[in-house]
């Protein structure tokens, strides 16, 4: 069974600081890698994925994730967050099959 | 705005009813996900849908049931209600099967059982 593990309930950060989001994952197959978020009363955006090849991504706002196979991680960075990216992320897997798998989540609360 | 309509947005009944939520995927997409989110348990997935066949279910309890009709859009049906019940709960669709897809997700209905 698959599982995703993301290690910080919340992040708080000032504006325009680095930030790193963490997530780790379990799975004896290959997992495709997903990070979405969800800005307040909204529903889940997809910000990346990771399939296969590179394993730096770019996704959108600034956003870049990089897999580690080695160490079974897809950590979420940005190099200067703004107020606005202020949101739930989440990060998800999928063994290659319909369903996807969330993390717990991490707040991330940006402040001024 | 993700393209995918979940009806209604907020939805209050009681212990032991039965509740409908409605969700018209993007249009030219053929699977449709629902995903059920609370504070304890997190975002999880229910059930998968395509082009009006289930594909695959997750954790979803035997009082809950959907199904996705010729036009494509899907109705989640919660009987016999439960406090336990009260949650989010998200309708996503995609374009066909593939999982390398990326899921779209409507807004969501917020369930409130008293």
């Amino acid at each position: 069974a698959q599982s995703v593990t993301q290690l910080d309930s919340q992040v708080p950060v000032f504006e325009e600081a680095p930030v790193e989001l963490r997530c780790n994952y379990s799975s004896s197959v290959s997992v495709y890698l997903f990070w979405y978020v969800q800005y307040p009363n909204q529903g889940l955006q997809l910000l990346l994925k990771y399939l296969s090849g590179s394993t730096l991504v770019k996704g959108i706002n600034g956003f870049e994730a990089e897999f580690n196979k080695s160490q079974t991680s897809f950590h979420l960075r940005k190099p200067s967050v703004h107020i606005s990216d202020t949101a739930e992320y989440f990060c998800a897997v999928t063994p290659h099959t319909d369903k996807l798998i969330f993390g717990t989540g991490t707040r991330l609360q940006v402040f001024p | 705005d993700s393209g995918v309509t979940q009806t209604p947005k907020h939805l209050i009944t009681a212990t032991g009813q039965r509740v409908t939520l409605r969700c018209s995927p993007r249009s030219g997409d053929l699977s449709v996900y629902w995903y059920q989110q609370s504070l304890d348990q997190g975002l999880q997935f229910l059930i998968h849908y395509y082009n009006g066949e289930e594909r695959a279910k997750g954790n979803i309890l035997e009082r809950f049931s959907a199904q996705q009709f010729p036009d494509l859009h899907s109705e989640l049906n919660l009987s016999s209600l439960e406090l336990g019940d009260s949650a989010l709960y998200f309708c996503a669709s995609s374009v066909d099967l593939a999982v390398n897809q990326p899921q779209h997700f409507g807004d969501g209905t917020r369930l409130s059982i008293l």
